[in-house]
């Protein structure tokens, strides 16, 4: 079945510093791939997303691009902030009306 | 994006008591919506999934019978936890989505914070 596996945290940064949390998938056909951020004691907010293979997905400074030939989708900043600091999760969808797949989250600390 | 609320956003009920988790997809029509789980500090769990006039799928280890789903409309579907009990106390998360599935995603709720005493 189709399966997420991002870099276990938690991952704690200077301000200013480069991020990387890895993520990569397992799925049959050509999924469409997200990541997500959760505040705390908040809900889902969709960061970026990515559609088919090659694209890139880009917000508030992050960004990630869909590598088919190495199923990855590693999530990146180069400059994190302290509002930065969220769970993020990577997930998967084989169609809008299939569940998503999630990893397991990575929580990101930034501090000043 | 498209909006999906979630009432109430807390609750905190006695145990034995049944509690209402309603999700709304306020400017589009969600012909499938999914409840979602979620432990501290651990990701999503997919509780089941439904579908508008339809009966609710549910995961494997997932009560029916419990949770009760009902998505008798395009705009609402509702997570009934029956006879609560502490070991229920978790957040609930519902997704929407809508017809075609545009781009496959999903819209996201602000989630419900279910505390059993």
């Amino acid at each position: 079945g189709n399966s997420v596996t991002q870099m276990e945290g938690p991952v704690t940064l200077s301000e200013e510093a480069f991020l990387t949390i890895n993520c990569t998938y397992t799925a049959t056909g050509y999924p469409s791939l997200f990541w997500y951020v959760q505040y705390p004691g908040e809900g889902l907010q969709l960061l970026l997303k990515a559609t088919k293979a090659d694209d890139k997905g880009s917000n508030k400074g992050f960004e990630a691009t869909y590598r088919k030939e190495t199923t990855s989708f590693h999530l990146e900043k180069g400059s994190v902030q302290v509002s930065d600091s969220a769970v993020y999760f990577c997930a998967l969808s084989a169609s809008g009306n299939t569940p998503l797949v999630f990893g397991k989250g990575t929580r990101l600390s930034v501090i000043a | 994006g498209a909006v999906v609320s979630q009432h109430p956003s807390r609750v905190i009920c006695k145990s034995g008591t049944s509690v209402k988790i309603e999700c709304r997809s306020l400017d589009f029509q969600a012909t499938t919506m999914f409840w979602y789980r979620q432990f501290p500090k651990q990701s999503l769990m997919l509780m089941a999934t439904s579908n508008e006039g339809s009966k609710a799928t549910y995961e494997q280890g997932v009560e029916k019978d419990k949770f009760l789903i009902n998505h008798a409309s395009l705009t609402l579907s509702t997570l009934t936890v029956t006879s609560a009990h502490p070991e229920d106390s978790s957040f609930y998360i519902c997704s929407a989505s809508g017809l075609a599935g545009v781009y496959n995603e999903q819209f996201f709720g602000p989630g419900t914070r279910l505390t059993v005493l």
